[in-house]
């Protein structure tokens, strides 16, 4: 089946420092989103993208459907930003598939 | 091994109508979700369930939604009564307790004309 995957399953940053999250998929998406989980439990919103990128912030995603991928880059980290982050892409048949994850630690 | 598996995979409801949507987690994890999807809300929280035990229960959905986890591989969401806004994909999550890595079901997108 259509499958998402995401990378890295745990990145560790310094606080100002900055990297990129990365899901790739087996086929062609229509759309993908990308979220945050808090810590109680709820999933934010932060980008839905059909094409190109978008920017909020101190985050940027980019997505690519011909080359069937997206990334979330996240500049001047903050301690606030550690969470876990997810990316979902929508499948043809609007079905959502799920990366497993990218937990992320800032270190002061 | 078997993921979450939610049923069924569409809904469709008249107002005023109860469903509830069926959710099994993946084996031995502790930690069950339930979220509602829509496009300008993202994914909003319904309820959380640790070891069966209800831990939240997403304040502003507390008046027409009820979830449920009778045992450890089953969960339910019945919504009663519907109304259209209640339109969205609704999602059944599961970890182990304390991990942060969600597993999915595949939805079930509901209808309420």
């Amino acid at each position: 089946g259509d499958q998402v995957e995401q990378s890295p399953s745990a990145l560790s940053l310094h606080e100002g420092t900055g990297s990129a999250l990365r899901c790739n998929f087996t086929t062609t998406m229509r759309a993908v989103q990308w979220f945050r989980k808090n810590s109680r439990g709820s999933l934010i919103n932060l980008f839905y993208l059909a094409s190109g990128t978008k920017e909020n912030g101190r985050l940027k995603s980019a997505f690519d459907s011909k080359e069937r991928y997206s990334t979330l880059h996240i500049r001047d980290a903050q301690l606030e930003d550690s969470g876990t982050y997810f990316c979902a892409a929508e499948a043809s048949n609007y079905q959502l598939i799920w990366g497993s994850g990218t937990k992320l630690i800032i270190k002061p | 091994d078997a993921g979450v598996t939610q049923t069924p995979r569409h809904e469709v409801a008249e107002k005023g109508q109860t469903i509830i949507l069926k959710c099994e987690p993946v084996s031995g994890h502790n930690d069950l979700f339930w979220y509602r999807q829509t496009k300008i809300q993202g994914l909003e929280l319904l309820s959380y369930f640790r070891s069966k035990s209800l831990m939240e229960d997403g304040g502003a959905f507390k008046d027409r939604f009820k979830a449920e986890m009778l045992n450890s591989s089953f969960s339910t969401l019945k919504i009663q009564p519907t109304e259209p806004k209640d339109s969205a994909v609704y999602l059944c999550a599961s970890s182990l307790a304390g991990e942060n890595t969600l597993y999915f079901g595949a939805g079930t997108r509901l209808s309420v004309l």
